[in-house]
């Protein structure tokens, strides 16, 4: 049972560099999100989508784009990278939005920019 | 603004005592409200929940209580086991008519269980 699936699991980023988070999940769930974890600020959602081919803005998502080509991926971009997106980045999935049915989270991405 | 606020960063409880953490929320169309837990280098797991029409819901040794008029839930751990140590979010959901397709989550309790 893969559930979510993240990679890469870390990552160390120059100023102004681009990358691409990947999240992978089998259970062929509907709704899609992208979280940042920080100390003292818990879990803040960037980005999360409700379909394939649907995505929307969360509470942070400056800074970064999203993607739901498949509707088992969901792809958080980041353009130019700067310092404070250094943080620990989750991905979740869900078939009913984490209400009935719980969001399933992945292991995590840890991304450092320099 | 935060809308969920875990007041505790961290704390500590002998084991076989009871835990206890507290969540606190401004919105008033919040209506459904979970707990999860975070170990190291892991992703949060689900816990336990809790829907507005109920003011307790229990498993095993996890409880959730819910006091809609103060804006308040908390979650009693009995007895504390070593393997409670770990990250503890609560999270609540919108009311179906502003929007339950995100959770919003708070900043986090960090219970660590003395043996």
């Amino acid at each position: 049972n893969a559930g979510v699936t993240q990679t890469p699991k870390f990552r160390v980023l120059k100023t102004g560099q681009s990358m691409t988070l990947l999240c992978a999940q089998d259970m062929n769930h509907e709704y899609m999100y992208w979280y940042r974890q920080d100390p003292g600020m818990g879990l803040r959602l960037i980005h999360y989508s409700v379909g394939e081919g649907t995505t929307a803005k969360g509470e942070v998502p400056d800074g970064y784009n999203v993607s739901r080509l498949k509707k088992q991926n969901f792809l958080l971009g980041l353009e130019s990278a700067a310092p404070s997106q250094t943080s620990v980045y989750f991905c979740a999935s869900s078939s009913t939005g984490g209400r009935f049915e719980p969001q399933h989270f992945g292991d995590g991405t840890r991304l450092s920019i320099l | 603004d935060q809308q969920v606020k875990q007041n505790s960063p961290s704390l500590s409880v002998q084991e076989g005592r009871i835990s206890i953490l507290n969540c606190d929320y401004t919105n008033s169309m919040f209506d459904y409200f979970l707990w999860y837990k975070k170990y190291p280098a892991e992703g949060p797991t689900f816990l336990i929940s809790i829907s507005s029409i109920k003011d307790k819901n229990e498993d095993g040794r996890f409880t959730v209580f819910l006091n809609k008029s103060a804006k308040h839930l908390s979650l009693h751990i009995v007895p504390s086991q070593p393997g409670d140590s770990a990250v503890y979010f609560c999270a609540a959901s919108l009311d179906i008519n502003f929007g339950n397709e995100k959770l919003t989550f708070g900043t986090g309790t960090r219970l660590t269980i003395i043996p």
